[in-house]
């Protein structure tokens, strides 16, 4: 099976800008979470999504936000950008709900968003 | 609050096994412990699992202590390409609104 797909791959935006980031998961896999990757504060989970509906979010502001198209494809779009958002955006799916006992999680290869 | 505690970096002689340790002093009885790895500039990636009984796969074994307060990753026959950060992450079942919670994991490097 192909695995995790990010696009793009590379980005730079100015501050004020927005972004839309795509993540196309692993054939079959119903759940996708978003997860920010930063030298300072790590990875941070972002929100997850299953069957089109948000389940799970992190302590992130509403300037984040995300969707789940029916295909299980899903989308997150950062407004009003700020330099802080500078990161790694790593979209993972999995074939289970997070409430379920064994939650893989399939990494993407993330894309790598730079604000000036 | 942290739930795990890893070193922050280990050297391994490549060939030889790497054995990475994990503190989970605080795990409640229906949390799992995961590894992930990621190599540099690449996705975390799903190494392992367990609750309670040790574990191996193709990548690796698990072992985790009786009291489950901390467990060992072991790669049998480490190789240049091991070299990359490794995330030990407790997780309950059935629920949880954070995803997965990484920490800062263990830096292994494989010297040739």
């Amino acid at each position: 099976k192909a695995g995790v797909t990010q696009t793009p791959r590379y980005l730079i935006k100015t501050r004020g800008q927005q972004v839309t980031l795509s993540c196309s998961p692993i054939s079959g896999h119903r759940s996708v979470s978003w997860y920010q990757q930063t030298p300072g504060q790590g990875l941070q989970f972002l929100f997850e999504y299953f069957s089109e509906t948000q389940r799970n979010k992190g302590n992130f502001p509403g300037r984040f936000s995300g969707r789940q198209f029916s295909n299980s494809r899903s989308e997150m779009n950062v407004s009003t950008l700020e330099l802080g958002d500078s990161a790694l955006y790593l979209c993972a799916s999995s074939p289970l709900g997070q409430s379920t006992p064994n939650y893989e999680q399939y990494f993407g290869p993330g894309t790598r968003l730079t604000v000036t | 609050d942290a739930k795990t505690t890893q070193p922050p970096s280990m050297d391994c002689a490549e060939g030889r096994a790497a054995n990475l340790p994990c503190n989970h002093s605080t795990i409640s009885g229906n949390e799992y412990v995961y590894w992930y790895r990621q190599i540099h500039s690449q996705g975390p990636q799903y190494i392992i699992h367990g609750l309670k009984n040790n574990e191996t796969n193709e990548m690796a074994s698990l072992i985790i202590t009786e009291d489950r307060k901390s467990s060992t990753l072991i790669l049998p026959h480490a190789t240049l390409r091991d070299t990359a950060v490794y995330y030990c992450i407790v997780r309950e079942a059935g629920g949880g609104a954070d995803g997965l919670t990484f920490g800062k994991g263990t830096h292994l490097i494989i010297q040739p």
